[in-house]
């Protein structure tokens, strides 16, 4: 079975400041794991995903996250918050070498961004 | 390349009545997704479609949902009758091989009073 966990269903930072949203996973087999950014009244958009090969991922608006397998942990990061990156944020596992096809979904966390 | 295309974008219906969704996938994505996403909450997979084909609806309530997929296109969730606890936004995302790119539509609002 898979799981995930996001910690804090809020996160508020200043513009300018690191962003850091929180994201926990179970699977008994080697996961995908992915983050998607969603805007009020919109679907969800895919910002990255990690797979094979390199545990730091680069995604669009300047998000990463890294894929540390001994925390179970994909935290997604980035230097510099911007008004625009207000939205929800969802953390999901799938299982690996394509076999799956269901993302399972953190309840997600909402960024807020001060001026 | 035109996105998951959904229709309604709002529903607004009395309890016990009947609603129905549509979802129109990106051109050649073979793979339709409906997803139920509450207020507060991620996404849980209602439904999965390889083509035409029903291949995990362990998720889907069959007392009350049903869905198709005809022509292995575009797909159709119904819900006879709804309830209250249905209120949710209700997401279609489409594939093409690769079911770790998932594109999703903007959603449809439900709300059952």
């Amino acid at each position: 079975a898979q799981s995930v966990t996001q910690l804090g269903s809020h996160v508020s930072v200043s513009e300018g400041a690191l962003v850091l949203l929180r994201c926990n996973y179970s699977s008994s087999v080697p996961p995908y794991l992915f983050w998607y950014v969603q805007y009020p009244n919109q679907g969800l958009q895919l910002l990255l995903k990690y797979t094979t090969g390199a545990t730091l991922v680069k995604g669009i608006n300047g998000f990463e996250a890294e894929f540390k397998k001994s925390e179970t942990s994909f935290h997604l990061t980035k230097p510099s918050a911007h008004m625009s990156d207000a939205a929800e944020y969802f953390c999901a596992v799938t299982r690996g070498n394509n076999q799956g096809g269901k993302l399972i979904f953190g309840q997600g966390t909402e960024l807020s961004v001060k001026p | 390349e035109a996105g998951v295309v959904q229709s309604p974008r709002y529903k607004i219906i009395e309890k016990k009545q009947p609603v129905a969704f549509w979802c129109n996938p990106i051109s050649g994505h073979n793979t339709l997704y409906w997803y139920l996403q509450n207020l507060g909450q991620g996404p849980e997979l209602l439904i999965r479609y390889e083509n035409e084909e029903a291949v995990d609806d362990s998720q889907l309530p069959k007392d009350r949902f049903s869905a198709e997929r005809l022509k292995g296109v575009d797909s159709t969730l119904k819900i006879q009758p709804a309830e209250l606890g249905d209120s949710a936004v209700y997401l279609c995302a489409s594939s093409f091989r690769d079911y770790n790119e998932q594109f999703f539509g903007p959603g449809t609002r439900l709300t059952v009073l």
